[in-house]
């Protein structure tokens, strides 16, 4: 069974850009979360996505949002993209939001310059 | 709030020693609580999952502890090996996210 699969695996872009980053669930899986790791801390929650809905936002600013599709792989996008923004994003997926194993992707590697 | 704490930060052992990796959290309300293994630059691999009504889980060398009452949990790793080493993730589940702690760096030289 293929895991929880992310594109691109690594992306360079140029402060004030825009970026769109992918994820696919384990087959089965309905929750969608995305998170932010940067060099040396632990990931930091962005977004939660089950059956399509947000179910949960963490402390990231309007330039961050997200999307889920009917066969619930998700985009994360971020605009007007900051130095600080560079990050290891990784997405998880779990059969539900709350109570069970979260799975989750190799991650996307971001730089901004 | 909920903050989660894991001591030590960094860990080096010589190969075939008895590990303890300790994860603190500071609110008890919690669904579970997850450990994981990090390799750099890597996603992250779920190694134990513990429910917040059960005490301990078990995986090959692995076992963990919850004490919820008293906000705990402890990573057991016998007979440690060199592929071990990476970074330890512990995080508890808390509505609709998990909260990870900073992590335990191992490294077991042989």
């Amino acid at each position: 069974d293929a895991g929880v699969t992310q594109s691109p695996t690594h992306l360079i872009k140029t402060r004030g850009q825009h970026v769109t980053l992918r994820c696919s669930p384990i087959s089965g899986h309905k929750s969608v979360s995305w998170y932010q790791q940067v060099l040396g801390q632990g990931p930091q929650f962005i977004f939660q996505y089950y059956e399509k809905e947000e179910r949960g936002r963490g402390n990231f600013p309007d330039r961050f949002s997200a999307r889920q599709f009917p066969n619930y792989s998700s985009e994360l996008n971020v605009n007007a993209l900051l130095l600080g923004d560079s990050a290891l994003y990784l997405c998880a997926s779990s059969f539900d939001p709350l109570n069970t194993e979260a799975f989750f992707g190799q991650g996307t590697r971001l730089t901004v310059v | 709030k909920q903050e989660v704490t894991q001591i030590p930060a960094a860990l080096s052992v010589p190969e075939g020693e008895n590990l303890v990796l300790n994860c603190s959290f500071t609110d008890s309300a919690i669904y579970n609580l997850q450990w994981f293994r990090q390799d750099p630059g890597k996603g992250l691999t779920s190694l134990l999952l513990i429910q917040s009504s059960q005490r301990e889980q078990t995986s090959g060398r692995l076992n963990a502890s919850l004490d919820k009452s008293s906000g705990r949990s402890t990573l057991y790793i016998a007979a440690s090996q060199p592929g071990d080493s990476a970074t330890y993730l512990c995080a508890v589940s808390n509505t609709d996210k998990l909260i990870f702690g900073t992590g335990t760096r191992l490294q077991v030289f042989p």
